[in-house]
């Protein structure tokens, strides 16, 4: 069974640039979720989608946003990128996230550095 | 208060020690609580999920949750070169998202 695919993996943008990331889900997993993770701060939930919706939003401001498709495959964009954006993002997966005791599943992540 | 504290580290043990790694939380309405490794460059891996007090064992790890006292630990028996990872422990509630302390860096010599 295929694990969570983030795609690309690695990637250099300049600042005010903008970046789209993508995820593709577990087989049959319908939440998908993404996190920022930093030297400084750690692992940070940005939001979390269910068949197509978006169900929560983590203190990010609007230049991060994202999307769901049918398929529950997702993807995240973030619009004037700052240095300070230069981070892994995380996409998890899970059958219904948090919920129902179901556990989440995270891809390898996508490296983003911002010149 | 941060609502999920858990000390960095590093922590460096010999091959064969056991190796306690702890969390401590804030918010009573975490429901369910898991631990994470993660090795350099890559996504954090499922390594245990709890969802009541008391301990859950798999193989060499064992979880254990107490939930009066807002704490939870890892224990590693046992431990190989490989385990060198950072860990990180992981909580949710009704909300559906996970909040995560920042991790333990571990180190294990052969």
């Amino acid at each position: 069974k295929a694990g969570v695919t983030q795609t690309p993996r690695y990637l250099i943008k300049t600042r005010g640039q903008q970046v789209t990331l993508s995820c593709s889900p577990i087989s049959g997993h319908r939440s998908v979720s993404w996190y920022q993770q930093t030297p400084g701060q750690g692992l940070q939930f940005l939001f979390e989608y269910f068949s197509e919706t978006q169900r929560n939003k983590g203190n990010f401001p609007g230049r991060f946003s994202g999307r769901q498709f049918s398929n529950s495959r997702s993807e995240m964009n973030v619009s004037t990128l700052e240095l300070g954006d230069s981070a892994l993002y995380l996409c998890a997966s899970s059958l219904d996230q948090g919920r129902s005791g179901n556990t989440i599943y995270f891809g390898e992540g996508s490296w983003l550095t911002v010149v | 208060q941060k609502e999920v504290e858990q000390d960095p580290g590093p922590l460096s043990v010999p091959e064969g020690a056991i190796v306690s790694l702890n969390c401590t939380y804030s918010n009573s309405a975490f429901q369910y609580f898991m631990w994470y490794r993660q090795y350099s460059r890559k996504g954090p891996e499922l390594l245990m999920y709890t969802y009541s007090s008391g301990n859950k064992e798999d193989g060499r790890f064992t979880a254990q949750v107490d939930k009066s006292s807002k704490y939870i630990s890892l224990f590693i028996r046992d431990s190989q070169p490989s385990d060198s990872a950072t860990y990180l422990c992981a909580m949710g509630g009704s909300q559906g998202n996970l909040i995560f302390g920042k991790g333990t860096k571990l180190s294990v010599k052969p």
